[in-house]
């Protein structure tokens, strides 16, 4: 079975500073790895994701993740966030296309100005 | 297209009764499925169905059912509720095809907020 560790709940951070959010995953096979944002009263949204090929993926935003085997992580980065940017962040695996989503508990992002 | 739409958006219920939610896909995707999202147990994986046909199952106790219709809209229904049952339900869809082997993605619609008083 996967799993998803997001290590931080709450993340803090003022406006126009950078910011990464950390995801660690456990799997027996390969995965796909998904970051999705949630804002209030909403539903999920697909940042972006890795299937596979090159490790460093660009979603929508401004975010970029990159995958790293060895650590089995998939760290969330911006190099500069905005007061839109606040809302909650969820990293997620599936094992194959046909299989379901497994998520993290999520990590709140606060923007500051 | 138009997105996901998930109804009600809103329901209250008393221990005890039962819910319907109802979950119309995007037009063209055959595969829905739901999650359970709770401040303390997060998003979970409830089931997926693919041509009226329920594929997988996450591990929700018996109350917790569901069903997908020929024009793929699904619904998803909860008998005696509980307390923990107060969540927000949320339904994906995708054009996910019997067993390939290609990503589609999967799109959420906005959820329904239950509570149970």
């Amino acid at each position: 079975a996967q799993s998803v560790t997001q290590l931080d709940s709450q993340v803090p951070v003022f406006e126009e500073a950078p910011v990464e959010l950390r995801c660690n995953y456990s799997s027996s096979v390969s995965v796909y790895l998904f970051w999705y944002v949630q804002y209030p009263n909403q539903g999920l949204q697909l940042l972006l994701k890795y299937l596979s090929g090159s490790t460093l993926v660009k979603g929508i935003n401004g975010f970029e993740a990159e995958f790293n085997k060895s650590q089995t992580s998939f760290h969330l980065r911006k190099p500069s966030v905005h007061i839109s940017d606040t809302a909650e962040y969820f990293c997620a695996v599936k094992k194959s296309s046909g299989d379901k989503l497994t998520f993290g508990t999520g990590t709140r992002l606060a923007v500051r100005p | 297209k138009a997105g996901v739409t998930q109804t009600p958006r809103y329901l209250i219920k008393t221990r005890g009764q039962q819910v319907t939610l109802s979950c119309s896909p995007i037009s063209g995707h055959r595969s829905v499925s739901w999650y359970q999202q709770t401040p303390g147990q997060g998003l979970q994986f409830l089931f997926e169905y693919f041509s009226e046909t329920q594929r997988n199952k996450g591990n929700f106790p018996g109350r917790f059912s569901g069903r997908q219709f020929s024009n793929s809209r699904s619904e998803m229904n909860v008998s005696t509720l509980e307390l923990g049952d107060s969540a927000l339900y949320l339904c994906a869809s995708s054009s996910l095809g019997r067993r390939d082997r290609v990503y589609h993605e999967q799109f959420f619609g906005p959820g329904t907020r239950l509570t149970v008083l």
